[in-house]
């Protein structure tokens, strides 16, 4: 079974300045993919970024850029400039990449970081 | 196009009681999740319909929830009868037919059970 970890429960940054948040995951598996969800005050959970395992290159999407580390099996979320906007939950997922067909690609999650964006 | 909506945003009832949590994933996407989050502790799978077949539902807590996906469209999760520790929140997520592909959440159904 896959597990991760999220070890910071809470953080803050200054506003435009740059916060990396942190996890790490347990698995066996060699071929998967790696998600940060963002969850604001009352909106619902969406996309940030995703990574797949069998890419060396770390995904980028704006100020968002992340630090895969397969060997160490850790999946740093680095946010750059931050806004007032990105106050939020965010999630780690991991999904193991199926090849039979059987089974289904359900997200293991972290426990979240909220972090808060201060003025 | 509309996202994945879940009703109702929040619910309270007593435990023994039963309640309904429905979820309309993104039209056309075949995979539907059901996720809960107690309270304190990590987002965790429940089961996974592909169309209207569950494909996987080992994170079903126990046989006191159903799940149904009637003709591959919405989905309903019922809880009967509710206890205290089945209060959290409830998320439901689809993807389309490749079943590798992102998932969009919706809002979520906070349960609370008295």
């Amino acid at each position: 079974a896959q597990t991760v970890t999220q070890s910071q429960p809470e953080m803050s940054v200054q506003e435009a300045e740059t916060v990396t948040l942190s996890c790490t995951y347990d698995t066996s598996e060699n071929n998967y993919y790696l998600f940060w969800y963002k969850q604001p005050p009352s909106r619902q959970m969406i996309l940030v970024i995703r990574q797949e395992a069998y890419k060396q290159q770390n995904a980028t999407e704006n100020r968002f850029s992340v630090n895969f580390q397969k060997a160490a099996k850790s999946f740093s979320l680095k946010i750059s400039d931050s806004q007032l906007g990105d106050t939020a939950m965010y999630f780690c997922a991991f999904m193991k990449l199926l090849y039979s067909g059987a089974g289904s690609y359900q997200l293991t999650f972290g426990k979240g970081t909220k972090l808060s964006v201060i003025p | 196009e509309a996202g994945v909506t879940q009703f109702p945003s929040h619910s309270v009832i007593e435990k023994g009681q039963t309640v309904t949590l429905r979820c309309d994933p993104i039209s056309g996407h075949d995979n539907l999740y059901w996720y809960r989050r107690v309270m304190g502790k990590e987002i965790k799978f429940l089961l996974h319909f592909v169309k209207e077949s569950k494909q996987d539902e080992s994170g079903m807590p126990n046989n006191r929830f159903l799940a149904e996906r009637t003709g591959g469209t919405y989905s309903t999760l019922k809880v009967q009868p509710a206890e205290l520790e089945d209060s959290g929140v409830y998320f439901c997520a689809s993807s389309q037919a490749i079943a590798a592909d992102t998932q969009y959440f919706g809002p979520g159904t906070r349960l609370t059970v008295l």
